[in-house]
């Protein structure tokens, strides 16, 4: 079955470390994007990308920096200087690109990062 | 520019009992208007979507949600909860000819109880 497939699943960071989330697709979609969920804040977009070797900032890009080198993964590096990093990511992916705003996304099941 | 207001945080029913979670958007052009359900520690779900076909849609789960432009809402309902409805629901919107980034609520939580 096609899907996303994110992980590790949960991870944790130690104080001036980076770390980095892997997010996978067999989809074969063209966007891919990251999502940064708090309680009560609902989704906070971190970076989204259209094509390889492209990505554009979301709301909330400071502190985390991302890559896309093939269609299928979108990595997304935590980096130390992302003070609050505790909260559930998520990534997604849609087919298209912009002129497919009708397209809905499917989302991975999420990673859980704690401060150690 | 575009946004979603999803109205009450919470929203408890008794089993049985009619689900409503409101939605109401705003945006400057014709919207695609996607409700889905998020499970604990798991991803979100498309519930249903509307294209700007049928105002009603029906969606996975006996869900159905209904477009009404007057005004400017796309609010989801379910005639009778189950206990495995309990989950986070959050409405979301993007524009037709514009950023196809959605925009999303900021998702209610339905409670069921026996």
């Amino acid at each position: 079955d096609g899907g996303i497939t994110q992980s590790p699943k949960y991870l944790f960071r130690k104080e001036g470390q980076n770390v980095t989330l892997s997010c996978e697709q067999n989809l074969n979609h063209d966007a891919m994007y990251w999502y940064r969920q708090d309680p009560g804040q609902g989704l906070r977009l971190i970076y989204y990308s259209q094509i390889v070797n492209d990505f554009q900032k979301g709301d909330i890009a400071e502190g985390y920096s991302v890559s896309r080198e093939k269609k299928e993964s979108f990595p997304l590096t935590v980096t130390s200087a992302q003070k609050n990093p505790t909260a559930f990511y998520l990534c997604a992916s849609s087919r298209g690109k912009g002129w497919d705003a009708n397209q809905p996304q499917h989302f991975g099941d999420g990673t859980r990062l704690s401060i150690l | 520019a575009q946004s979603v207001t999803q109205l009450g945080s919470h929203v408890s029913v008794s089993e049985g009992a009619l689900v409503l979670l409101r939605c109401n958007y705003s945006s400057s052009v014709p919207p695609y208007l996607f409700w889905y359900v998020q499970y604990p520690n798991q991803g979100l779900q498309l519930l249903l979507k509307y294209t700007s076909a049928a105002t009603l849609v029906k969606g996975i789960n006996g869900f159905e949600a209904e477009f009404k432009k007057s005004e400017t809402s796309f609010h989801l309902t379910k005639p009778s909860a189950h206990m495995s409805d309990a989950a986070e629901y959050f409405c979301a919107v993007s524009r037709a000819g514009g950023s196809y980034i959605p925009t999303f609520g900021r998702g209610t939580s339905l409670i069921v109880h026996p």
